[in-house]
């Protein structure tokens, strides 16, 4: 099946610095790219869909200011949170697909501590 | 609107027993359903899913869910559960025209020896 790298895997940094998270899909071009978040025992929830040379569509609630989302080409898609805070702490994974019709594939997911 | 309402977010089952993990969909349209795993400090792994061909449709790792529209269920099965099971599952449907997809709650499924 398609593969979906994430880097880095595990992150820490300080409160008030901006983390930059890559996604890329290895053997398939992927035109739409999605980002979700996962706290502690708890289900994924989508914060933003991302398409190749578009911007990003962010979900109610998610501060677009804050999660800044670039997908530049059809094989990377970047998130970057910006002046982390602790609350920002979370398990943040992308998704790739070649087209809404067509099947995601999850990255292995970035875990980010903020302290 | 779409969504998964996962019945129980957890599971406990002997090594051997059969497996029932239990989720009901709600959507304006015939929809997209999946099942996913996703075990410790692993990657989301699709199992199955159903995209209103056959409604009993079959996974990897023996897994098999079954689309009944009249009870708005998708409920995933296993015969035998087996040690290397023991993960989350999400029951998941899709959301819209691009394709996001909408997450349950997710159920623990524990396996005991």
């Amino acid at each position: 099946g398609a593969v979906v790298s994430q880097h880095p895997s595990w992150v820490i940094c300080k409160s008030g610095t901006s983390v930059k998270i890559e996604c890329r899909s290895l053997d398939f071009q992927a035109t739409t790219m999605f980002w979700y978040r996962q706290f502690p025992k708890q289900s994924l929830m989508l914060m933003a869909t991302s398409n190749e040379g578009s911007k990003a569509t962010y979900e109610q609630g998610v501060e677009k200011d804050k999660f800044l989302i670039n997908h530049a080409s059809l094989t990377l898609s970047t998130l970057t949170v910006t002046s982390a805070h602790p609350e920002d702490s979370s398990f943040y994974i992308c998704s790739a697909t070649s087209g809404g019709q067509y099947e995601q594939y999850f990255g292995p997911g970035t875990r980010l501590t903020v302290t | 609107a779409q969504s998964v309402t996962q019945l129980d977010s957890h599971v406990s089952v002997s090594e051997g027993t059969p497996v029932l993990l239990r989720c009901n969909y709600s959507s304006s349209y015939s929809p997209s359903l999946f099942w996913y795993v996703q075990h410790p400090n692993k990657g989301l792994q699709l199992l199955l899913k159903y995209t209103s061909a056959a409604t009993l449709v079959k996974g990897i790792n023996g897994f098999e869910a079954e689309f009944k529209k009249s009870e708005t269920s998708f409920h995933l099965t296993k015969p035998s559960a087996h040690m290397s099971d023991a993960a989350e599952y999400f029951c998941v449907v899709s959301g819209g025209s691009q394709g996001n997809l909408i997450f349950g709650k997710g159920t623990k499924l524990s396996v005991k020896p």
